[in-house]
């Protein structure tokens, strides 16, 4: 089964910051990875798939990158709206898996 | 916009058997539930996400994570739009909200779950 590290398990920011959050497969997963928010007591939330592929209303501030099997989540200048916790989650084969989560919150 | 409402959550005895389902309505642009994979997800109280359990448009694709393999199993019915976690020998562990999702492209394979139901809530516990 394909393995997702992700880090750093959380991180405190202030708005306006740029924040990078990342996973790390166990094995080459291709493009196949993707990002979600989730909110308290919310569903989570699909911000990026593919890698870099933005879902349709997610803001631009959002990005994605791949190194290999580094895979990197960008929030390019945080805002308030943006403290949550942040899931990867490959789905390159089955068992489908999440990383452990990302929690960002206010500085 | 697309709808995915779960049902058949509830306290159950470790050991014994509960069927999920999830029904689903909304679908537009050309189409329909047929056309998507769909997926089981679970929370557990307090915890990360958990991928439970997969299977491709035309059924021919299923998946399960290790933790309820021989256990669980999905199906779905795309006459009725219906997504279906049988689950069987049931844990403690497996306490958590299950929230059926859709994967965000048609007939391919998985890219990433655009849709999530509320979730019904799972409790395992004598």
């Amino acid at each position: 089964d394909i393995q997702m590290t992700q880090s750093p398990s959380s991180v405190s920011a202030s708005v306006g910051d740029r924040v990078t959050i990342t996973c790390r497969a166990s094995q080459g997963i291709d493009t196949w990875l993707a990002w979600y928010q989730q909110k308290p007591g919310k569903a989570p939330k699909l911000l990026i798939y593919g890698t870099s592929t933005l879902k349709g209303g997610v803001p631009s501030r959002f990005s994605g990158s791949r190194s290999g099997t580094d895979f990197t989540l960008t929030i390019s200048s945080l805002q308030p709206e943006d403290f949550a916790i942040y899931y990867c989650q490959q789905a390159n084969d089955f068992p489908l898996t999440f990383g452990g989560g990302t929690k960002v919150e206010i500085k | 916009e697309v709808q995915l409402v779960e049902s058949g959550g509830g306290l159950v005895q470790p050991g014994r058997s509960l069927r999920l389902s999830c029904a689903a309505s909304g679908f537009s642009s050309g189409f329909s539930f047929a056309d998507y994979a769909m997926h089981w997800v679970r929370q557990a109280p307090g915890k990360g996400l958990e991928w439970v359990a997969g299977i491709s448009w035309d059924s021919d694709s299923i998946g399960y994570a290790d933790s309820v393999k021989g256990r669980f199993t999905i199906s779905r019915d795309n006459a009725k739009k219906s997504l279906y976690l049988q689950m069987n020998s049931l844990r403690t562990e497996d306490t958590a909200l299950y929230q059926c999702v859709k994967d965000i492209v048609a007939v391919t394979g998985t890219r990433g779950f655009d849709s999530w139901g509320q979730g019904t809530l799972v409790t395992v516990s004598s």
